[in-house]
């Protein structure tokens, strides 16, 4: 059964640094691109961006409101995925979803919350 | 960045009716890459559709998706108490949107 589990989330001031980690099981990690969706509280979704596996470079795409901003990485070794965020602003508060894929996105994490507020 | 509108932004209907939920693009989706989610609340969605009219793994078929371009439609041929949920479509042609959402209600 696959598996994402998201974690790091938390209330953080404007300006500062939070970094979230997905942890997978039950699939082979290295075998997808990952990426990660947003939603803010009552709103609708929000693509993030997302990170190719090795076999496609392992490079990465932001949508515009988090690019220079927010970094994806991943850990094969541990199938683990990261989302970096810096120079956090309110309106990034929002669930943070972990996802399989880099189209469409077949395996979903529960979510972590991140609250950006002085 | 592709637009996505849907329609209607609540659908009220009753347990064994027909539901068609609506998502219009601002411009063409290359190669139908459009997906549909369903959401639960407090709940992570779910994928129910890709490419158009590809049954995700596990989802009954009594939801079907069709459309072509700009203009796609969800379809749940007979409701189940279990449908009643926010219905989201997706496009992956170009840098990936969402669509606003289509609340499914209890009449």
């Amino acid at each position: 059964e696959v598996q994402l589990v998201e974690s790091g989330g938390g209330l953080v001031q404007p300006g500062r640094s939070l970094r979230l980690s997905c942890t997978a099981s039950g699939f082979t990690f290295g075998d997808y691109a990952m990426s990660w969706v947003r939603q803010a509280p009552g709103k609708g979704l929000e693509w993030v961006g997302f990170i190719r596996s090795k076999a496609y470079g392992g490079t990465t795409e932001y949508a515009a409101s988090v690019k220079g901003r927010f970094t994806i990485s991943r850990d094969d070794s541990k199938s683990i995925a990261y989302l970096q965020m810096n120079s956090l602003k309110t309106e990034d508060t929002a669930v943070y979803y972990c996802t399989r894929g880099r189209y469409y996105y077949d395996s979903w994490g529960q979510g972590t919350m991140v609250t950006v507020s002085s | 960045e592709i637009v996505l509108t849907q329609s209607p932004g609540t659908l009220s209907l009753s347990p064994g009716e027909r539901a068609t939920l609506s998502c219009r693009a601002s411009q063409s989706v290359s190669s139908s890459y459009l997906a549909w989610y369903q959401q639960k609340p407090g709940q992570a969605p779910r994928l129910l559709i890709y490419g158009a009219s590809s049954r995700a793994t596990g989802i009954p078929d009594r939801f079907s998706g069709s459309g072509s371009g700009t203009d796609f439609t969800l379809t749940i041929s007979r409701l189940e108490p279990e449908d009643f949920a926010v219905y989201y479509c997706q496009q992956y042609g170009s840098s990936p949107t969402f669509g606003q959402g289509t609340k499914v209600e209890i009449k």
